[in-house]
């Protein structure tokens, strides 16, 4: 099994549509989950951190389920622009790196 | 957005010659990573930093090595470049505990090794 696993998709949605994407990971001593952003031929970027259960930004929720070990980002009321691969990342034991997840892809279809 | 700037952003070499990489960054994090991503394979690190001098190996370290003479600066270098290291390569710094270990990138450079 690998560390981290995400479905990678790709999920075609239309506009306005709710959409969640799972992240499962198999180290249960993780404590710090994060959720990025890819556009095609760009850098990762940052979407939402999770330290705890759970985070909220806007339209974006991050829920973290350490009994079943993983973590979900759902997205609400999705725009064209959220049309992206979204990577999850788990810290690593060591603390000083992240273990990755390849990516779901997403597209919100007009 | 990280002041993290990474050059060349495209290069095109040949197979056998070396090749280097720059990393620079003005936030001055400690930690520094460099990783490779690849069509089916997500992103792999390739070596880190967690201080000047100190640096570690990644996933896939063989054929690559690194140096860190100063905070800014993390350096990449192919010894002798062949065509499976033709990728795209990010740079990331973290700072343990501002606010957390959340990495941040460098806008890639792309390399062809013909």
């Amino acid at each position: 099994r690998k560390e981290v696993e995400q479905d990678p998709g790709p999920f075609n949605v239309p506009e306005g549509a709710t959409v969640a994407f799972n992240c499962t990971y198999s180290n249960s001593a993780s404590q710090s989950f994060f959720w990025y952003r890819q556009d095609c031929r760009k850098e990762p970027k940052l979407l939402m951190s999770v330290y705890s259960s759970g985070n909220e930004d806007g339209r974006f929720t991050a829920q973290l389920n350490r009994a079943s070990q993983y973590i979900s980002l759902l997205i609400r009321d999705s725009k064209l622009s959220d049309s992206a691969t979204y990577l999850c990342a788990v810290l690593a034991g060591n603390n000083r790196k992240l273990i990755w997840g390849l990516g779901t892809s997403l597209a919100v279809n007009p | 957005d990280a002041g993290i700037t990474q050059s060349p952003r495209h290069k095109v070499t040949e197979t056998g010659t070396p090749v280097t990489l720059r990393c620079h960054q003005t936030e001055n994090h400690r930690y520094m990573y460099w990783y490779r991503q690849d069509p089916g394979h997500g992103l792999r690190l390739i070596h880190y930093s967690y201080g000047v001098k100190d640096t570690d190996k990644g996933e896939v370290s063989d054929g690559y090595s690194v140096s860190r003479s100063k905070t800014e600066d993390f350096l990449l270098t192919l010894e002798s470049a062949t065509s499976s290291q033709t990728s795209v390569y990010f740079c990331a710094i973290s700072e343990p505990g501002h606010p957390g270990v959340e990495q941040y990138f460098g806008p890639g450079t792309r390399l062809t090794v013909t």
